[in-house]
């Protein structure tokens, strides 16, 4: 059973880009969350998603950010229009309920 | 305002030497689970909390659920370098009428050979 896979790893946008970001969960988990995270600080909750369904987008900045996680394929987070201060890494993590999340290995997005 | 207040926020101590985190709220949790975080990794699960006063043991890692459910501690007994990592607690709570998981800041433990 392969684990949370990410990608991609390193991302590298001009600001003014988009930038994608995927996650496909741990088989037969349909509760995906993403977090952001800075150097040498925790995570910080973005947005909960259920398959076709946002539940909590709380986190999340209200623009140029949007997650989804169709009913096929990877969950997306997309930055719209990326500035500087959106370098951070970003971490998905999945869960087969509202209990213990398994995570990626992060995606590491630098806006230059 | 942070839902799980992790302390101390930095530790450095000597390999050998033993130490305890802790993760506190005023909220209850159905459940909490401690995680480690290595640079340039994501978080790894060590272990889910589920019953008040519930005690796990995993190797020289004791770890501890308050009897209202509310707060945690991790204790490590003969810390070794391999033990360096970010540690995080996490719990599961309803917030803004959904169910979901939030996360202290973490405690950032580096162990000196």
């Amino acid at each position: 059973n392969a684990g949370v896979m990410q990608n991609p790893r390193h991302l590298v946008r001009r600001r003014g880009q988009e930038a994608r970001l995927r996650c496909s969960p741990m088989k037969g988990h349909s509760h995906v969350y993403w977090y952001r995270q800075l150097p040498e600080e925790g995570l910080k909750f973005m947005v909960y998603l259920q398959k076709e369904n946002i539940i909590d987008e709380s986190g999340m900045p209200k623009e140029r950010f949007s997650a989804e996680f169709p009913k096929e394929g990877p969950s997306i987070l997309r930055i719209q229009q990326v500035v500087r201060g959106d370098s951070a890494a970003y971490f998905c993590a999945s869960s087969p309920s509202n209990s213990e999340a398994f995570f990626g290995q992060g995606t590491r997005l630098t806006v230059v | 305002t942070q839902l799980l207040e992790q302390s101390p926020q930095f530790l450095s101590i000597q390999e050998g030497e033993n130490l305890t985190v802790y993760c506190n709220s005023s909220s209850v949790f159905s459940s909490l689970q401690w995680y480690r975080q290595e640079p340039g990794e994501g978080p790894v699960l060590l272990v889910t909390v589920v019953t008040g006063g519930e005690v796990k043991k995993l190797k020289r890692l004791t770890f501890q659920f308050g009897d209202a459910r509310k707060d945690s501690s991790l204790h490590i007994t003969a810390a070794q370098p391999g033990d360096t990592g970010l540690y995080l607690c996490a719990g599961t709570t309803i917030q803004g009428g959904s169910e979901k998981l939030v996360f202290g800041k973490g405690t950032k433990l580096t162990v000196n050979p």
